[in-house]
Formats: C-alpha cells, structure tokens, sequence
C-alpha cells in the first residue's frame, strides 16, 4: 500500500526563520514521484516541485529546496527566511510511476504559520 | 494560458438533492481528476477521465459520479446529498505524459445542510 506521512500538523516560526517541513512516504514501487503543493486561503493547490524515484538530486529554487533521500523514504521541504507570503497549507504526494493511474496519494498536510 | 477553471465556486445544497459540478481543463490537457477535500479525511481522489473515458476511481460511493465531455471538461455529479458530503471539490488537469504534475482549480465549495 502506498502512504505519505507529514508528521507536523501545525509550525510557526517569525519571519526570517528557516523551516522544514517533513514528508515520509511509503511504496513498493520502484517508480514513483513525489509532489509538494502549496494551498493558500484561496483553496487552490499551486504546484511546487515534482521529484520521479530516480533523481535523488537535491533542488533549489530561489529560497525553497528540497531533499530527496530514498534510503529513508523521505521528501523533505526547507523554505530559507521564510516570510509572512509563505504562510499556507504544504502537502506532500505520491503517485505511482507505472500504468496510466493519475491518483495522487496526499499526506494530511503541515500548515505554517509565518509571523511578522 | 488560462488555468483550471472550477464553477460554481460555492453551493449550498440541501440533503437529498443532487449537485453537479464542473470543470475546464488547462488547455490541451486531457486528464481530468477530481478529489475531496474534507478537514478530516484530508485530500482523497474520486475519479480520473481521460479522453471522455474513466480511467481509475477511488473509494466513494455510487452516489458520487462524473463524465468528461469531447472538448476535456468534466463534470461531477452528487446525488442524495448527505451532511458529510460537505467538502471542497478540487479538480485537476494534467498532460497524458507520466511525467508531468498536476493543476488544479480554486475548488467548489459544497456545504449541505
């Protein structure tokens, strides 16, 4: 079975502050790829980053990076000085590689709270 | 280019009734899929239709139903309407390619009362 677990419910942190955000996933698949979206008040999910299980590289863009390490089944999110526009609900997910199944498996979501 | 467009945004429905739902793909994106979105169940995912056909569905009952049309929109359906079916419905829209993401829409907000 497949899982995506984000351990931390809820994170507030000042602005300037570092913080990541911790996803761990499950699968038996040997490809796969992993998500991170964010979702603002707005309701929509805005799409940050998309990882396949064979690129354990490590990515940055501007102040957000992401490490990708399958030896702990982890997909971890860091947002470096963070501000108060950071503010929102991330999510993690899984889907699988093969086949044409499109269904994303979520975690239940971190909500950050980045204060002035 | 236009996004995923979700209408209506809000709906207040009664029990019993039905609900229907749409959804305008990113242009040129076939794939559509549709999720729930509840505080308690977090994001779970209903159905995917591709080139008007269902592709994959999820653990809902019958009660919740879609179709894809020619053009890629897609509509949902919720008949029989029951208090926990209050949700924000998020639609998504994706290239045939495995390797791609998906984009959704600002979402319906459904509250049955």
């Amino acid at each position: 079975a497949q899982k995506v677990t984000q351990a931390q419910t809820e994170i507030s942190v000042v602005e300037k502050e570092d913080v990541t955000l911790d996803c761990v996933y499950e699968t038996r698949d040997t490809t796969y790829y992993l998500f991170w979206y964010k979702q603002p008040p707005s309701g929509e999910l805005v799409f940050l980053i998309r990882r396949n299980s064979f690129d354990e590289q490590n990515e940055i863009s501007g102040r957000y990076s992401w490490n990708f390490q399958k030896s702990t089944s982890s997909f971890n999110f860091t947002i470096t000085a963070s501000q108060v526009v950071d503010s929102a609900v991330y999510f993690c997910a899984l889907r699988r590689g093969a086949g044409n199944n499109r269904k994303l498996i979520w975690g239940l979501g971190t909500s950050l709270a980045v204060n002035p | 280019k236009a996004g995923v467009t979700q209408t209506p945004r809000y709906l207040i429905k009664t029990r019993g009734q039905q609900v229907t739902l749409s959804c305008s793909p990113i242009s040129g994106h076939r794939s559509v899929s549709w999720y729930q979105q509840t505080p308690g169940q977090g994001l779970q995912f209903l159905f995917e239709y591709f080139s008007e056909t269902q592709r994959n569905k999820g653990n809902f009952p019958g009660r919740f139903s879609g179709r894809q049309f020619s053009n890629s929109r897609s509509e949902m359906n919720v008949s029989t309407l029951e208090l926990g079916d209050s949700a924000l419905y998020l639609c998504a829209s994706s290239l045939e390619a495995r390797n791609t993401e998906a984009f959704f829409g600002q979402g319906t907000r459904l509250t049955v009362v």
